[in-house]
């Protein structure tokens, strides 16, 4: 199993933007999880889905943060428009019953 | 809502010596795990502890559970310069899928 795949690994772009990051979870894991990480905040749950379906956006910082899982092997996490604070590393995750397996993050940079 | 927060911040020992990290808590808990992340890496899960658990091996890890002090400790005995790394802990709600990650604790093994 290769794991948790992201892309892309490094994304810069402009302020005002749009950026779409996304995830391909481990097969058979019917949870997944987008998390942000930055030194003031540490690690940050912003949204996760169960068998597809969104449970808890609680964490999406703003409107300008949505995300979609159409189906199970296939999330996405799009900033539109993206601003400089956004920079961060974006982690996804999924899980089965207990154990979350991460992938490598995109590392997020908006000048 | 950040429900772990990890201590020391960071620590710093000599190749060889034991290293032990504690974990506080603020609600109740199902179970509470470890992960490990090394530099520009995505977390590693380590082990997980149920809330009817005290202590738990996994080679040179060993995990203890106060769910009357709401903390757990991280040991990791013989320390290696590989185990240079920030560690996590994780804790569930109790009632859902999501769980949520302190700060961490930053461990440096010195050669």
């Amino acid at each position: 199993d290769a794991g948790v795949i992201q892309s892309p690994r490094h994304e810069v772009t402009e302020m005002g933007q749009e950026v779409t990051l996304r995830c391909k979870p481990i097969s058979g894991h019917n949870s997944l999880f987008w998390y942000r990480q930055t030194m003031m905040r540490g690690l940050e749950l912003l949204i996760y889905f169960n068998n597809n379906v969104p449970i808890d956006d609680s964490g999406m910082p703003e409107d300008r943060f949505s995300a979609k899982m159409p189906n199970a092997s296939f999330s996405t996490l799009k900033i539109q428009p993206s601003e400089p604070r956004d920079s961060a590393v974006y982690f996804c995750a999924s899980s089965a019953l207990y154990g979350y397996t991460f992938g490598s993050g995109t590392r997020l940079t908006v000048v | 809502s950040q429900q772990g927060e990890e201590d020391p911040q960071a620590l710093s020992i000599q190749e060889g010596e034991n290293a032990t990290m504690n974990c506080s808590y603020k609600t109740s808990i199902n179970n509470l795990q470890w992960y490990r992340q090394n530099s520009g890496r995505g977390l590693v899960h380590l082990i997980l502890i149920r809330s009817n658990e005290r202590e738990k091996h996994s080679g040179r890890l060993r995990v203890t559970l106060d769910t009357s002090k709401k903390s757990s400790s991280l040991l990791i005995t013989a320390s290696r310069a590989a185990d240079t790394a920030s560690y996590f802990c994780a804790t569930d709600g109790g009632r859902d899928d999501k769980i949520i990650f302190g700060k961490g604790t930053r461990l440096h093994i010195l050669p």
